[in-house]
């Protein structure tokens, strides 16, 4: 089985930088994604890390240790727009071929002016 | 850019009654996903498609089924609603074959409550 943890609530700044972290334990790693969740609409594709290291996007950046089972999001010059749920999710090698996903229970981000 | 839509934002049943709720999407993508989302739980899988006419269950498949007639449709029916079953549905469709990112793209969602 496996199981993903995520911080439940998290408030920064407009402007700062803010880590999301999540942790998790699976019995087959196959790649790590997070995506993006405003109020009342579908969740959007941030970031997939599959490899160690850091996956930099714009102000958005994904870092991966496979060893240690943890993965942060890192958010820069924080926008009012950012406010929204951070969800992390792992694929799993059970099968591949129909990309099965499991999900954290998500983070959500308030920035404050 | 790639759509998933599905056919209702908000439903309103009662309970034992059978609900159908539909997706499509406008990719032509092999799998297909059914998530519930709760507070606190996140997304959890119901079933999940990938190919027309299969499908394999998810983690929480009990008090549902699923139909796919074709590749674009994906319909989520529960047959005898119950109030536990009250929470947002997501339906989400991916490619395989694109190196080994194979994205999920979500519906917008349907909040269903049974009452």
């Amino acid at each position: 089985g496996q199981n993903i943890d995520q911080p439940t609530e998290m408030t920064a700044t407009e402007g700062a930088i803010v880590q999301i972290n999540c942790t998790y334990q699976t019995s087959g790693f196959n790649g790590l994604f997070w995506y993006q969740q405003h109020a009342g609409e579908a969740p959007t594709f941030l970031s997939y890390n599959v490899l160690d290291g850091l996956e930099e996007k714009g102000r958005f950046s994904s870092f991966l240790s496979r060893s240690k089972g943890y993965s942060y999001l890192l958010l820069k010059e924080l926008q009012m727009k950012d406010s929204a749920s951070y969800l992390c999710a792992v694929r799993d090698s059970r099968n591949n071929a129909g990309n099965m996903l499991t999900f954290g229970g998500g983070t959500r981000l308030m920035v404050k002016p | 850019d790639v759509k998933v839509t599905q056919s209702s934002r908000y439903l309103v049943k009662r309970t034992g009654e059978k609900v159908f709720l539909e997706c499509v999407q406008d990719m032509d993508h092999e799998n297909m996903f059914w998530y519930r989302q709760d507070p606190g739980l996140g997304l959890r899988l119901i079933y999940f498609s990938y190919d027309v006419k299969m499908k394999e269950k998810g983690d929480i498949p009990e008090g549902y089924s699923v139909s796919r007639e074709k590749k674009e449709r994906f319909s989520l029916i529960l047959e005898s609603a119950s109030t536990n079953q009250t929470s947002m549905y997501l339906c989400a469709s991916s490619p395989v074959g694109q190196g080994f990112k194979n994205i999920q793209y979500f519906g917008a969602g349907t909040r269903l409550s049974v009452l």
